[in-house]
């Protein structure tokens, strides 16, 4: 089946170090990818999108860029802040065979941790 | 005032004890789903529901059933709750079209002793 697999954290970084969270994915057809983030006690907030190969997603300086030769969906940022300590979760949109109905298959997370 | 309102927030109840877990949203979103987050494996899909007469299993429901009381209102319920069952749990929305994000409550931590 689909599935989201994402570098292991936590990700230890220094206040306006650069920034990347793998991840790469395994699906047939072509889902949409999504970056979701969620601070402490706080649900899963959508961070950006994109919906077909070569898309580039962006939002709050992160972005991803949807690359289907390698099958990769890799967060960046130029320079990260304390305040996106966090946990970053990929998806991809995932329709299974005859039900109609498009659900997200998510990453296990990646805890990203920026100290001052 | 939160679009996505899970109660409770937090839950510690008994082995065997029978838990409800209520969603409700003010998105006037069609599609409605829980989730359940343990460390390591991401989120897991229980149920969901594209409209107050659609309801499905998703890929763990075993131990678990749902309500769609209104198009507003998702609860979930733990009939006979148990030990492994202890973990977060999220509601999320979504409208009813292909490639749509979903929005997440803040989750309730449930331990089951």
């Amino acid at each position: 089946g689909n599935s989201v697999t994402q570098m292991e954290g936590p990700v230890t970084l220094s206040e306006e170090a650069f920034l990347t969270i793998n991840c790469t994915y395994t699906a047939t057809g072509y889902p949409s990818l999504f970056w979701y983030v969620q601070y402490p006690g706080e649900g899963l907030q959508l961070l950006l999108k994109a919906t077909k190969a070569d898309d580039k997603g962006s939002n709050k300086g992160f972005e991803a860029t949807y690359r289907k030769e390698t099958t990769s969906f890799h967060l960046e940022k130029g320079s990260v802040q304390v305040s996106d300590s966090a946990v970053y979760f990929c998806a991809l949109s995932d329709t299974p065979q005859n039900t109609g109905f498009q659900k997200l298959v998510f990453g296990t997370g990646t805890r990203l941790l920026v100290s001052p | 005032d939160a679009d996505v309102t899970q109660t409770p927030r937090n839950r510690i109840t008994k082995t065997g004890k029978r838990i409800m877990l209520e969603c409700s949203q003010t998105k006037g979103h069609d599609r409605m789903y829980w989730y359940r987050q343990d460390p390591g494996l991401g989120l897991r899909l229980i149920y969901y529901s594209f409209d107050v007469k659609d309801i499905n299993k998703g890929e763990i429901s075993d131990g678990y059933s749902v309500s769609r009381q209104a198009q507003a209102k998702f609860s979930l319920s733990l009939e006979s709750a148990i030990p492994n069952q202890t973990a977060l749990y999220f509601c999320a929305t979504s409208r009813g079209r292909d490639n749509q994000p979903q929005h997440f409550g803040d989750g309730t931590r449930l331990s089951i002793l």
